[in-house]
């Protein structure tokens, strides 16, 4: 079956610390990746998003995601976390013809001062 | 920005009685979703809706469930005769043309949290 899988369910951090959250899906086909943020007591929103071209995504607030096929991973990165980074990170798939998203289980990310 | 918003954010209702929960999506917008996340569990998709009609649905939707888009600007969801196992947090979500479904950013909405006692 189609899935994905998210790591690090609770990740603690201290400012101005790397971040790299791991994310692993299992399609055999073309691929649509995604990466949603939850912020206390907000929506979910969109991080960055691949579908094809530059495997190295650039996104909102300083994030990036580099897709590598053969390990079939799209991890998110950011060189230095801020405590307005603590949220829920999602990671999630379209694949075939349809587009739901497929999520992953969520990653905590808690940023100390 | 525009938002989707949802209605309303709690709902507590019995066992057996029907839910309504109600979405508006982005304006201009036309595909419609609706995901739902159990506590402690990942966020699943429900259903897609296209055109006035079911694009897909997942396994969990069945005939207790339904969606509509009664009128130009709320799409909703009903439970006909919710159970326990219906307790969860409801997320609405839209995107943009439907030209290239998959590769368009899906806007969520705030949810609502349904507790079926």
């Amino acid at each position: 079956a189609q899935s994905v899988s998210q790591h690090n369910h609770h990740v603690i951090l201290s400012e101005a610390a790397s971040l790299e959250l791991g994310c692993n899906y299992s399609y055999g086909g073309t691929v649509n990746l995604f990466w949603y943020v939850q912020y206390p007591g907000q929506h979910l929103q969109l991080l960055l998003k691949y579908f094809s071209g530059d495997p190295l995504v650039k996104g909102i607030k300083g994030f990036e995601a580099e897709f590598i096929k053969s390990k079939f991973s799209f991890n998110l990165r950011k060189p230095s976390v801020q405590w307005s980074d603590t949220a829920e990170y999602f990671c999630a798939a379209v694949s075939g013809g349809y587009n739901k998203l497929i999520f992953g289980a969520g990653t905590r990310l808690a940023v100390h001062p | 920005e525009p938002e989707v918003t949802q209605t309303p954010s709690h709902q507590v209702t019995q066992m057996g009685q029907e839910v309504i929960l109600r979405c508006v999506p982005i304006s201009n917008h036309l595909y419609f979703y609706w995901y739902r996340q159990i506590l402690g569990q990942k966020v699943e998709f429900l259903v897609s809706f296209y055109n006035n009609e079911i694009s897909e649905k997942s396994e969990i939707f069945d005939d207790q469930f339904s969606v509509e888009r009664p009128d130009g600007s709320n799409f909703t969801l009903k439970i006909r005769s919710t159970k326990l196992e219906d307790s969860a947090m409801y997320f609405c979500a839209s995107s943009e043309s439907g030209l290239r479904p998959r590769e368009e950013t899906q806007y969520f909405g705030p949810g609502t949290r349904l507790l079926v006692l």
